[in-house]
């Protein structure tokens, strides 16, 4: 079984409405990661979370929110989803600073 | 804030080739580390490599290397014996440790092709 896991794989929405993201890991984390890649491009990152009380916003959390339900769940939702939105997101775990993150299989979102 | 470079989109190699990836980083802290990952069409992230700034010696995968140039603030990737499994998108990323800020920047990424 995969150690970091996210639902939907794929999604297609429409704009103006509510989506939520999830992410499980198994693997302990303290630390997880939310981050949006673009076509041709880099991944940017949106929120991050060092445990449970601990929220943060990174480069481009305008747009989103987060939860993180428990030390193994991190949920991201677009409250209003918009076109340019579209993207793919990963969610990632790591141990410690300076540890390596470990990525999910990404989940494929488009806004019609 | 801290930038990377990946100033190849896109790379050629013949299987059974070595090829070197380019990545340069900009970052005024001393502490960071270095990571490089790769991206098949299949979209999921994987881990690659690892190189802490504080290590002397070059980080080795196997056939990965990370040919780490501090002064020139250099942190190429080195695939040897080039796979046709090889060919991905591979993205090089930094996270700077000062304070309590964790995140990776990453570069634009380059496209690997591993050809015949």
């Amino acid at each position: 079984d995969a150690d970091v896991t996210q639902t939907p794989r794929n999604r297609i929405t429409k704009t103006g409405k509510r989506i939520m993201l999830e992410c499980s890991q198994t693997k302990g984390h303290d630390r997880m990661y939310w981050y949006r890649q673009d076509p041709g491009l880099g991944l940017q990152l949106i929120y991050y979370s060092f445990d449970v009380k601990d929220i943060n916003k990174g480069e481009i959390s305008d747009g989103y929110s987060v939860s993180r339900q428990a030390q193994a769940k991190f949920s991201l939702s677009l409250e209003s989803a918009i076109p340019n939105q579209t993207a793919l997101y990963f969610c990632a775990t790591s141990d410690s600073l300076g540890g390596t993150q470990y990525f999910g299989p990404g989940t494929r979102l488009l806004v019609l | 804030a801290q930038k990377i470079t990946q100033t190849q989109p896109g790379m050629f190699v013949q299987e059974k080739e070595a090829v070197t990836l380019d990545c340069t980083y900009d970052t005024s802290d001393q502490s960071y580390g270095l990571f490089w990952y790769k991206q098949p069409s299949s979209g999921e992230m994987i881990f690659l490599i690892y190189q802490g700034s504080y290590d002397e010696q070059n980080a080795t995968e196997g056939r990965y290397s990370l040919n780490f140039q501090k002064a020139r603030k250099s942190a190429n990737l080195v695939i040897s014996a080039s796979q046709l499994g090889d060919s991905a998108m591979y993205f090089c990323a930094i996270e700077v440790w000062g304070g309590t800020a964790s995140k990776l920047t990453f570069g634009t990424g380059t496209r690997l092709q591993v050809t015949l």
